[in-house]
């Protein structure tokens, strides 16, 4: 298995909704990442994970929450959202190290708050 | 901090055509890595090809290879015999070899378009 899988494809939610994105990878990889992109643009880091603890926070905001319940998967529970929220959000994973190689990306989760 | 730039938003090239797409970096560091991706419509994100900087060779793979000039800073790719397929957005990255745990840094990306 070669992939990174997320899910839902797609979200609308309202901004007082409660939702989560889903991540998962079976490639023994022990970092794992979550990207915001906006149209057009570059991926912008959010969250990085190495052997399930949070080792990189950019800042995001306290209404982005990630999660690492091992070391397969990866969730972002999304609360209190706004509209300059919607974006793609990708994960992924990598080795960890010095010596690795690049990311391996899922498909994304096209986001959008109404 | 390092920095990636991509000087052409968009390109064109038609079909069965040779085109390349241009990125530069900013460094302090010897040891590195630099990476270019595709993202077509689709959304994912896909290694298209990798350099180490240590490696004097330029990395092909297929119809892809790089000029990879490490005293210029520059990492350029070059795509043979475009196909349709190779239509997405194309982003330069850096990652360094010297930090564990660094992320990638992406240029703004270059819109390649393929004619038929």
């Amino acid at each position: 298995d070669t992939e990174v899988t997320q899910t839902p494809k797609h979200l609308v939610m309202g901004m007082t909704n409660k939702k989560s994105l889903k991540c998962e990878q079976h490639m023994g990889h022990r970092a794992m990442y979550w990207y915001k992109q906006k149209a057009k643009k570059p991926p912008e880091l959010m969250f990085v994970y190495s052997y399930e603890k949070l080792s990189i926070n950019e800042s995001v905001p306290s209404r982005f929450s990630p999660e690492c319940p091992n070391s397969s998967l990866l969730n972002l529970h999304l609360h209190a959202l706004q509209p300059e929220d919607s974006a793609l959000y990708l994960c992924a994973s990598s080795h960890t190290g010095f010596r690795q190689y690049g990311y391996t990306f899922g498909s994304g989760t096209r986001l959008t708050v109404v | 901090a390092q920095t990636v730039t991509q000087s052409q938003p968009e390109m064109s090239v038609q079909e069965a055509e040779t085109v390349t797409l241009s990125c530069t970096y900013d460094t302090s560091e010897s040891d590195y890595y630099l990476f270019w991706y595709k993202q077509p419509p689709s959304r994912q994100m896909i290694l298209v090809i990798r350099q180490e900087a240590y490696k004097q060779q330029n990395a092909t793979e297929n119809r892809f290879s790089v000029n990879f000039q490490k005293a210029a800073k520059s990492f350029s790719l070059k795509i043979s015999d475009s196909q349709l397929g190779d239509a997405a957005m194309y982003f330069c990255a850096y990652r360094s070899a010297e930090t564990s745990g660094s992320r990638l840094t992406f240029g703004e990306g270059t819109q390649l378009t393929v004619n038929p």
